[in-house]
């Protein structure tokens, strides 16, 4: 069975700042898929980045990046030049890449990011 | 909108009764999961269906949690005899198997409440 950890339960950052958020995850697989989606209040979760394993060049969109270390399994994702839309929940997910996808994701108990204007 | 739809998105019952919950997913999309999330906690996984097989129910939370998708387009997701531990959002998510990382995209979910 996989886990995901978030380590902090909510932060709190100056709009354009940078921020990074942390999550480690436990899991035997060799192949498997790592995600950041985000809840904003009232509203569904939507996908913020994808990392597939077994790509060692970490992803990036636009002003959302991740730090992938896999022998660490550590998956953080940065935001820079935050903005007050990017106050949400944060998830970090892992799911793996056997199984087509029965096994759905492990999330994380998610980060509360709050962007102060 | 062609998103992932789910219907009630708010539900109020009383301690004993049976409850339905519909999602409605995109529509080319052949993958459909339900989750579970209470308050202060990530998504938990329940039940996977590719097309109308349902390939993962094992994660389903009791024997009073079932699950449909006939004909492989919406799904229903049923809790008989709720319980108020039954109380938390249900989320219903789709995705395209033959995408790449099986980026599965999530409605607005339907909140439970049991009295």
């Amino acid at each position: 069975a996989q886990t995901v950890t978030q380590s902090q339960p909510e932060m709190s950052v100056q709009e354009a700042e940078t921020v990074t958020l942390s999550c480690t995850y436990d899991t035997s697989e060799s192949n498997y898929y790592l995600f950041w989606y985000k809840q904003p209040p009232s509203r569904q979760m939507i996908l913020v980045i994808r990392q597939e394993a077994y790509k060692q060049q970490n992803a990036t969109e636009n002003r959302f990046s991740v730090n992938f270390q896999k022998a660490a399994k550590s998956f953080s994702l940065k935001i820079s030049d935050s903005q007050l839309g990017d106050t949400a929940m944060y998830f970090c997910a892992f799911m793996k890449r056997s199984g087509g996808g029965a096994d759905g994701l492990t999330f994380g108990k998610g980060t509360h990011l709050i962007i102060q204007p | 909108d062609t998103g992932v739809s789910q219907n009630p998105r708010h539900k109020i019952t009383k301690r004993g009764q049976n409850v339905t919950f519909r999602c409605d997913p995109i529509s080319e999309h052949n993958r459909l999961y339900w989750y579970r999330q209470t308050l202060g906690q990530g998504p938990e996984f329940l039940t996977y269906f590719q097309n109308e097989a349902q390939l993962e129910k094992s994660r389903l939370l009791s024997d009073r949690f079932s699950a449909e998708r006939p004909k492989g387009s919406f799904s229903t997701l049923e809790i008989q005899r709720t319980e108020q531990g039954d109380s938390a959002m249900y989320l219903c998510a789709s995705s395209l198997s033959l995408a790449e990382g099986d980026e599965q995209f999530f409605g607005p979910g339907t909140r439970l409440t049991v009295l």
